[in-house]
């Protein structure tokens, strides 16, 4: 594919509801990463994968936070019991590998909690 | 905790004007040092990276950063901006030898160059 892709691209969903994220790196990047991006914040780094291993997990906020990838290609962000604080824009970058390595973005997923 | 501190939040030039964005990050080891931008309406890019040698990088556009090591500093420079230079611009800092490969991304400057 021509870019990282990301779907849907925007979501608002009510509060206690569970939502998932996809992400589409781009074909033979071997890393992936999933950030958060917060009304005038940063990139908050929430998680990567090496092929289908998520080795560091220590950014995700909470336990209502979880990814996964198949095949070393598409993951999914889930948040389960949405809260309003989880209202942001959800970024997916990949890269041809995890060392020193330019990350590809997607588009992002807003979300909006109401 | 590793960190990287962007100085300034928003900045507003004109055309032609000189431009420095600072950016220091808080880790003693090795590290890849980048700058992103985010054109209105489009995704992340990349616009120069430092991973070693001369720590004077040019990026695309004109664009350039130099890594100060004794001072933890990798600002973006450009001689003259133009308006459609107009963006928010992000510091990352990837800590190498700490066993992982998080990414640590400052908080962004906006940039407004007035036409």
């Amino acid at each position: 594919g021509a870019g990282v892709s990301q779907s849907p691209s925007n979501k608002v969903t009510e509060k206690g509801k569970d939502v998932e994220l996809r992400c589409d790196p781009i074909s033979g990047h071997t890393a992936l990463y999933w950030y958060r991006q917060s009304l005038g914040q940063g990139l908050e780094f929430l998680i990567y994968f090496q092929g289908n291993s998520a080795p560091d997990k220590s950014g995700l906020p909470s336990d209502r936070f979880s990814a996964e990838r198949t095949g070393g290609s598409v993951s999914t962000l889930t948040i389960q019991r949405t809260q309003q604080e989880d209202s942001a824009v959800y970024l997916c970058a990949s890269s041809y590998r995890l060392a020193g390595d330019t990350q590809y973005f997607g588009p992002g997923t807003r979300l909006t909690v109401l | 905790a590793q960190s990287v501190s962007q100085h300034n939040h928003h900045v507003i030039l004109s055309e032609a004007a000189s431009l420095e964005l600072g950016c220091n990050y808080s880790y003693g080891g090795t590290v890849n040092l980048f700058w992103y931008v985010q054109y209105p309406g489009q995704h992340l890019q990349l616009l120069l990276k430092y991973f070693s040698g001369d720590p004077l990088v040019k990026g695309i556009k004109g664009f350039e950063a130099e890594f100060i090591k004794s001072k933890f500093s990798f600002n973006l420079r450009k001689p003259s901006v133009q308006w459609s230079d107009t963006a928010e611009y992000f510091c990352a800092v990837k800590p190498l030898n700490t066993g992982g490969f998080k990414t640590i991304f400052g908080a962004g400057t906006r940039l407004f160059v007035k036409a």
